[in-house]
């Protein structure tokens, strides 16, 4: 397996732009949640999604869209990309949530908003 | 936030010592989790302990569970080089119905040879 994968490994975008980070996982997991992780700080819930078809709104929400077309995939796009939203990105997934299962990571996006 | 605290935020041991890093949350929670993580690369899992539980053991690592004092101590014996790392204690928040992980700030581990 695989394991969680994560494109692009290092972006870096003009203040305006939009992009997707990509997140993919060969585990069969249900679900599978957006973080950042900033200087100094631990990790910040963006999004999440506990399903195909199903996403909620994490601590951070605010300039991120999520979708979850498939179990395998849950990108996360940039809308308008600002200086804030510099920062290093992780996508995890686990089995289920309800029985507190561990969760996986990527190797994690580096984003640069200039 | 509910946030996991870790204390201290930066520990730096010789190779062979002990090294315990401990965590403090706010509200009551079904599971704490400890995570890894080497500089630039995402976190791995630890360790999991859950709330009806008191101690758990993995290897050179023993984690404790206090839910009174709402508390959680890692404790790494015998330390190695390779256990320099970043480690995150995260809660898994009970009765929220946000079905997440509440990440702390980390412990930033050294160890000297």
């Amino acid at each position: 397996n695989a394991g969680v994968t994560q494109t692009p490994k290092f972006q870096v975008l003009k203040t305006g732009q939009s992009m997707t980070l990509q997140c993919a996982q060969d585990m069969n997991h249900e679900y599978m949640s957006w973080y950042r992780q900033d200087p100094g700080m631990g990790l910040r819930l963006i999004h999440y999604s506990v399903g195909a078809g199903i996403t909620d709104q994490g601590e951070v929400p605010n300039g991120y869209n999520v979708s979850r077309s498939t179990t395998e995939d849950f990108p996360l796009r940039l809308l308008s990309a600002a200086p804030s939203q510099t920062s290093v990105y992780f996508c995890a997934s686990s089995y289920r949530w309800d029985r507190g299962y561990e969760q996986y990571f990527g190797p994690g996006t580096r984003l640069t908003v200039t | 936030s509910q946030q996991g605290e870790e204390d201290p935020q930066a520990l730096s041991i010789q190779e062979g010592e002990n090294a315990t890093m401990n965590c403090s949350y706010k509200t009551s929670i079904n599971n704490l989790q400890w995570y890894r993580q080497n500089s630039g690369r995402g976190l791995v899992h630890l360790i999991l302990i859950r709330s009806n539980e008191r101690e758990k053991h993995s290897g050179r690592l023993r984690v404790t569970l206090d839910t009174s004092k709402k508390s959680s101590s890692l404790l790494i014996t015998a330390s190695r080089a390779a256990d320099t790392a970043s480690y995150f204690c995260a809660t898994d928040v009970r009765g929220q119905g946000a079905q997440k992980l509440v990440f702390g700030q980390g412990t930033r581990l050294t160890i000297n040879p």
